[in-house]
């Protein structure tokens, strides 16, 4: 079955503790891309990917790392999370089609709370 | 700064009605507008999608109205169901930069039996 995957579903951590979100997508799609979603606030990008070892910022990148060692696999990871960086993240995935866009298929969330 | 502005934030309707979710964007360079449907618990997926060289694409009981010289485009949805209840979306993209979609703030539609 083509899907993105995430892992954990939950978390719940403390300020300053490490922690890594994985994603994985099964589509061999080159795109992949981190948002978080607030209420009021709708979906807004963290990073993304263009492509392996491509990598920019989003819209709200502040307190977030990313990596891209391959195709399928796109970590989100917060160094020192903090309680606003409490919220519910999705990672999606896209094919980079010359054409530009194209659909882009979401995993099923984590929501992170950070006391 | 929101690139793309959506309302309403809530809306409810009947069963049968119309909904309506309006979206007004800043950018005249977005040139692809997708719409995306989250039920609870789901990520969202890709309802209905248009391009401004038309000004409707109608998929079933949902339609997408766009006027490129207001700035704005909606989702029509006809016959409104309780199935319908979900988060909807709307976004828009600029096709040369690749998949990179910016969002709206997202309306929660209940549809009342």
């Amino acid at each position: 079955e083509a899907q993105v995957t995430q892992n954990p579903r939950y978390l719940i951590t403390v300020t300053g503790k490490k922690l890594t979100v994985t994603c994985s997508q099964n589509m061999n799609h080159e795109y992949m891309s981190w948002y978080r979603q607030d209420p009021g606030l709708g979906l807004r990008q963290i990073y993304y990917s263009m492509n392996v070892e491509v990598t920019d910022k989003g819209d709200v990148p502040e307190g977030y790392k990313v990596s891209r060692k391959e195709k399928r696999n796109f970590p989100l990871i917060l160094e020192s999370p903090s309680p606003n960086q409490t919220s519910l993240y999705f990672c999606a995935s896209s094919p980079n089609r010359d054409r530009g866009t194209s659909e882009q298929y979401f995993g099923p969330g984590t929501r992170l709370t950070v006391t | 700064q929101q690139q793309v502005k959506q309302s309403p934030q809530s809306l409810i309707v009947q069963k049968g009605g119309i909904s309506i979710i309006n979206c007004a964007y800043e950018n005249t360079a977005f040139d692809y507008f997708p719409w995306y449907q989250q039920f609870p618990g789901k990520g969202p997926a890709l309802l209905i999608a248009i391009r401004p060289d038309v000004s409707e694409k109608k998929e079933g009981r949902f339609t997408i109205s766009f006027n490129k010289s207001a700035k704005q485009f909606s989702l029509h949805i006809m016959d409104s169901q309780p199935g319908d209840s979900a988060t909807y979306f709307c976004a828009a993209s600029i096709e040369t930069s690749g998949s990179r979609l910016t969002f709206g703030e997202g309306t929660q539609l209940t549809v009342n039996p």
